[in-house]
């Protein structure tokens, strides 16, 4: 049973434009989320976390926002660029371990 | 040093050989990590390790044999591998357990 769950394998964007990444979780302990970028051939990068007790963490570029109440969390990236075209992946971190989603493949196209 | 390095890179074995790959971070992290990631999969948690011990295991087959020698250091031990434990093998470390985890670039492994 997926425990996190991310239902779009892939996103294609126009530079500059707004990329939105969605994620849904199942197991409301769940207290604190993370977002990492993956390129071919590399480990994960990680770009942010957020913790339960906020809705919302940004970092740059990088704006994610958790709904609690629909235990779902979204990763916005303004604007998008090339270079951002990697897997990115959503992981809750329950006691020490990171649930990864299955990851969604943005494209941005210049 | 704010990174996790892996060795090797790559890694083609058979199925009666013995291997090791060999994860180092040097960034005072007390926690370290063995995940194994197949083709348009996520990374899928291994072996948890917390100032040095074992924390957690999922249930990993024997094959797979973990070793933490120090804090900076990670090792993990293969033999008799199948050809579907053919993956890529990323180490994790993190500043304890829970915290947010730094990947390493991963070995490939291909087992003939």
């Amino acid at each position: 049973d997926q425990q996190v769950k991310q239902n779009s394998p892939s996103l294609s964007v126009q530079e500059g434009r707004i990329s939105i990444l969605n994620c849904d979780y199942t197991n409301s302990m769940f207290d604190y989320f993370l977002w990492y970028k993956k390129y071919p051939a590399e480990g994960p990068t990680f770009l942010i976390s957020i913790s339960s007790i906020k809705d919302k963490n940004e970092d740059g570029r990088f704006t994610v926002f958790l709904n609690k109440s629909a235990k779902h969390l979204s990763l916005h990236i303004v604007p998008s660029q090339p270079g951002d075209s990697a897997v990115y992946f959503c992981a809750a971190s329950p006691a020490g371990k990171l649930i990864f989603g299955q990851g969604t493949t943005l494209q941005v196209k210049p | 040093d704010t990174e996790v390095t892996q060795t090797p890179k790559h890694l083609v074995m058979g199925m009666t050989n013995k291997k090791s790959l060999k994860c180092e971070q040097h960034m005072g992290h007390r926690a370290m990590y063995w995940y194994k990631q197949k083709a348009k999969k996520p990374p899928e948690l291994m072996f948890v390790y917390s100032y040095e011990k074992l924390s957690i295991n999922e249930s990993v087959p024997s094959r797979f044999s973990p070793e933490c020698p120090n804090s900076s250091l990670l090792n993990l031990h293969l033999h008799a591998l199948q050809p579907e434990d053919s993956a890529l093998y990323l180490c994790a470390s993190s500043q304890g357990e829970g915290g947010i985890q730094f990947f390493g670039p991963g070995t490939r492994l291909t087992v003939l």
